[in-house]
């Protein structure tokens, strides 16, 4: 079974970092581009960060760069995000998602780790 | 920054045919996703490139483009089809991927 399951979310302050990781499972992951996408309490999603499967190419939302990096480690099945210099506005449900091949769309999805950051 | 627009929502009575459109500047030249999120869940892919349905999901759900405007069709709506259903694309540099705001299917 394809299961992505995301950790690493959590209260933290205005100005602190927190690193989210995706571990992913049932499929060939090097061969994958990965996507982190967010949802504020009540809202729509946003796409935050993408990277092809070689990290070759990444690319952010302008809402998070500078202060989000994505990275992986295909050896380790994973998805990073580290996420510095956050705001009250970066408080939301954090998915990772798989791109599926030939662009056809984000499937599967993880479950979400909530990041909450408040003083 | 390019921007995919939805309606907020949508009501439709069980066994109808519901449209859900969404619209941007970038939709001749990029594909269009959705994505259907029922309360407290992850979303689900529904369509993709425009058209293409994955497997699994059922017949009543396809869709369409016409220019800058891409439609989400649930012919024969169920309850259990009640969501947010949310359009994606991506911006002309292909190098973005956009979210509309979503737009909330009710059955009446």
């Amino acid at each position: 079974e394809v299961q992505l399951v995301e950790s690493g979310g959590g209260l933290v302050k205005p100005g602190g970092s927190l690193r989210l990781s995706c571990a992913a499972s049932g499929f060939t992951f090097s061969s994958y581009s990965m996507n982190w996408v967010r949802q504020a309490p009540g809202k729509g999603l946003e796409w935050v960060s993408s990277i092809s499967s070689s990290s070759s190419y990444i690319y952010y939302a302008d809402s998070v760069k500078g202060r989000f990096t994505i990275s992986r480690d295909n050896a380790k099945n994973s998805l990073y995000l580290q996420m510095n210099s956050l705001r009250a506005e970066d408080t939301a449900v954090y998915y990772c998602a798989r791109d599926r091949p030939s662009s056809s769309g984000f499937d599967p999805w993880g479950q979400g780790t909530l990041v909450t950051v408040s003083s | 920054s390019y921007e995919l627009t939805q309606p907020p929502s949508v009501s439709v009575s069980p066994g109808q045919t519901a449209r859900i459109t969404c619209s941007g500047d970038a939709l001749p030249k990029q594909y269009a996703y959705w994505y259907q999120q029922k309360p407290g869940q992850a979303p689900v892919l529904v369509i993709y490139k425009d058209s293409e349905r994955p497997s699994g999901i059922p017949e009543r759900f396809s869709g369409s483009s016409s220019g800058t405007t891409v439609t989400l069709t649930i012919s024969g709506v169920q309850a259990e089809d009640e969501a947010d259903y949310y359009c994606q694309s991506a911006d002309s540099s292909g190098t973005h991927w956009v979210f509309g705001g979503g737009t909330k299917l009710t059955v009446l």
